[in-house]
């Protein structure tokens, strides 16, 4: 089985930088997922880690170690919008994915 | 509009009618995915769809659930005699292909059981 560990709740401060933490266990591992979702709406992609090591997409990096079962979103430059869930999820091969709970970010001014 | 769509968006139902959501998936994609989500909970799993096949179904409770991705028209998933219990936020995803592929949410179903 696989196992998502994020915590619940961060708050951030409106440009600062911020980064939501996601471990994991699993018997079999092809890939990481971070998505967004905004209250009441659809999950959104964000990010794809295959292998190790930081994946740069303008204000959004991930990064990830497979060897620590261990990934990262990094959010600079904090925008108030940015106030979502930030859900990990686990892609294990021939299931479909599994999410965790996600983290509710919070930006404050 | 080229992303999933699903249908209806909000639907009330007294405990104990039938529940019936639609999810027709981005174009070019062909497998297809349903996902519960209750409140302040993460996505479950419930099933996984190909055209007329059923591939996963082992997050789907076993009685009332049921779900069909027929040849011609939208995947649906059924819940009969629903209960307070359902009450909750549907949301079907689609991919190209199995596992690795990125799946694409569509913007989710609220189904309220009073």
């Amino acid at each position: 089985g696989q196992n998502i560990d994020q915590p619940t709740e961060m708050t951030a401060t409106e440009g600062a930088i911020v980064q939501i933490n996601c471990t994991y266990q699993t018997s079999g591992f092809n890939g990481l997922f971070w998505y967004q979702q905004h209250a009441g709406e659809a999950p959104t992609f964000l990010s794809y880690n295959v292998l190790d090591g930081l994946e740069e997409k303008g204000r959004f990096s991930s990064f990830l170690s497979r060897s620590k079962g261990y990934s990262y979103l990094l959010l600079k430059e904090l925008q108030m919008k940015d106030s979502a869930s930030y859900l990990c999820a686990l892609n294990s091969g021939n299931t479909p994915l599994v999410f965790g709970k996600g983290t509710r970010l919070s930006v404050i001014a | 509009n080229a992303g999933v769509m699903q249908n209806p968006r909000h639907l009330v139902r007294r405990r104990g009618q039938e529940a019936r959501l639609r999810c027709s998936p981005m174009k070019g994609h062909s497998h297809v995915y349903w996902y519960r989500q209750l409140p302040e909970e993460g996505l479950k799993f419930m099933v996984y769809l190909q055209k007329e096949n059923i591939i996963d179904e082992s997050g789907m409770p076993k009685e009332r659930f049921s779900a069909e991705f027929p040849k011609e028209g939208p995947s649906i998933l059924r819940i009969q005699q629903v209960v307070r219990g359902d009450s909750a936020a549907y949301f079907c995803a689609s991919s190209t292909g199995a596992s690795g592929n990125t799946i694409y949410f569509g913007e989710g179903s609220w189904l309220t059981v009073v």
